[in-house]
């Protein structure tokens, strides 16, 4: 089982709605990243939070909100969100420092409808 | 050119042949590497980091080439449980020590 807990497993969303997909681990490690997987494709990072604060984003449409609110808890905010978003979101935590070490959670499957 | 590049496969092959994968990477300051790899429709686990005096562990041993840029894994004595996508994944210069790339992946197919 992962240590990196990732809630809703599966969620449907139209065009209009506002979700958000959560995040925790209890690790204590102080860094944790977004990746979006489509099928057959590997994972995309699309951002990165080192203490608790947002240290890389890929250029991810604004449509994408994250949020850290502790060191054990990350959220992503989701709004207008298009057909072509829908992929596997997974969350990871890493140990900060030279040698990463990602942890990732069991991701969350979203479907835009 | 792509930041990290794989042969995606499939490789199959029977139990307990040897499979070899390779990954190249493009910038040449790239600072850490690893193999990951990832069953269908889970999510992707540390194998195991790559060291550039090359690494062992059981049955899998990884190497670097820094020089031609290159990172290779081995799998010797192939398990029908080996059978995964393997993902060849880089820390590029840019953006620090928590940047991780992910290259497509190489599916590997074990088979009685």
């Amino acid at each position: 089982d992962t240590e990196v807990t990732q809630t809703p497993k599966h969620l449907v969303m139209g065009m209009t709605n506002k979700k958000s997909l959560k995040c925790e681990q209890h690790m204590g490690h102080r860094a944790m990243y977004w990746y979006k997987q489509k099928a057959k494709k590997p994972p995309e990072l699309m951002f990165v939070y080192s203490y608790e604060k947002l240290s890389i984003n890929e250029s991810v449409p604004s449509r994408f909100s994250p949020e850290c609110p502790n060191s054990s808890l990350l959220n992503l905010h989701l709004h207008a969100l298009q057909p072509e978003d829908s992929a596997l979101y997974l969350c990871a935590s890493s140990l900060p420092g030279t040698e990463i070490s990602l942890h990732f959670g069991n991701g969350t499957r979203l479907t835009v409808t | 050119r792509k930041e990290v590049e794989q042969d995606p496969g499939p490789f199959n092959v029977p139990e307990g042949a040897t499979v070899a994968f390779n990954c190249t990477y493009s910038n040449s300051a790239s600072q850490s590497f690893f193999w990951y790899r990832q069953d269908c429709r889970k999510e992707p686990k540390l194998l195991m980091s790559v060291y550039s005096s090359g690494n062992e562990d059981g049955r899998f041993t990884a190497q670097l080439n820094r020089a031609s840029q290159y990172i290779s894994l081995l799998i010797r004595d192939s398990k029908l449980s080996d059978s995964a996508t393997y993902l060849c994944v880089v820390n590029p210069p840019s953006g620090g020590y928590n940047k991780l790339i992910f290259g497509a992946g190489t599916r590997l197919a074990v088979h009685p």
